[in-house]
């Protein structure tokens, strides 16, 4: 089974600061792990997404996130916190390959971040 | 890239009465839809998966009676909520999947029950 724990259900940074929201995930087969964004009363947005490849994925509106299997961690950065970025940050794991039939998504708890001017 | 429409926004409705809602892909087709139920300040939980054609995949726990859904094309999937109940109030999220855009998710919507 796969799961994912995100560490801080509540983060707070100044504007201009460092943003981090941590994720580690459990899986037993390489995972497709990916960060999403919720703003209030609204559906998720795909922020970034690791399948293969480069383990530092690049994502919108700057954010990016490091998939480091030996930490089973794929935590999300941004160098600078915009007042925008208040939101609600969810990691999501699921098995590779989107082989035939439903491949859930599994999310983690979520994390509000909180921007203070 | 992908959209997904979900109607309505915003529904409020007196209990007892059924609710349905919407979930469209726009510009592609959904091999697989999803619908999820969010309480306040939490994680989405997954209520069924669907699969064009098929009968949808209740997860442990979720009345399928009271939450029908039908996926009837591959660019439409409906969830309706039957006989609701004030506890039946929250956010509803439909998610689809295909294999160039991975999932897309539909922007909510929240039901009130009277």
């Amino acid at each position: 089974a796969q799961s994912v724990t995100q560490l801080g259900s509540h983060v707070s940074v100044s504007e201009g600061a460092l943003v981090l929201l941590r994720c580690n995930y459990s899986s037993s087969v390489p995972p497709y792990l990916f960060w999403y964004v919720q703003y209030p009363n609204q559906g998720l947005q795909l922020l970034l997404k690791y399948t293969t490849g480069a383990t530092l994925v690049k994502g919108i509106n700057g954010f990016e996130a490091e998939f480091k299997k030996s930490e089973t961690s794929f935590h999300l950065t941004k160098p600078s916190a915009h007042m925008s970025d208040a939101a609600e940050y969810f990691c999501a794991v699921t098995k590779d390959k989107m082989v035939q039939g439903a491949q859930k998504l599994v999310f983690g708890q979520g994390t509000r971040l909180t921007i203070n001017p | 890239g992908a959209v997904v429409s979900q109607h309505p926004s915003r529904v409020i409705c007196k209990s007892g009465t059924s609710v349905k809602i919407e979930c469209r892909s726009l510009d592609f087709q959904a091999t697989t839809m999803f619908w999820y139920r969010q309480f306040p300040k939490q994680s989405l939980m997954l209520m069924a998966t669907s699969n064009e054609g098929s009968k949808a995949t209740y997860e442990q726990g979720v009345e399928k009676d009271k939450f029908l859904i039908n996926h009837a094309s591959l660019t439409l999937s409906t969830l309706t909520v039957t006989s609701a109940h004030p506890e039946d109030s929250s956010f509803y999220i439909c998610s689809a999947r295909d294999q160039v855009y991975g999932y897309t998710f539909g922007s909510g919507t929240r039901l009130t029950v009277v």
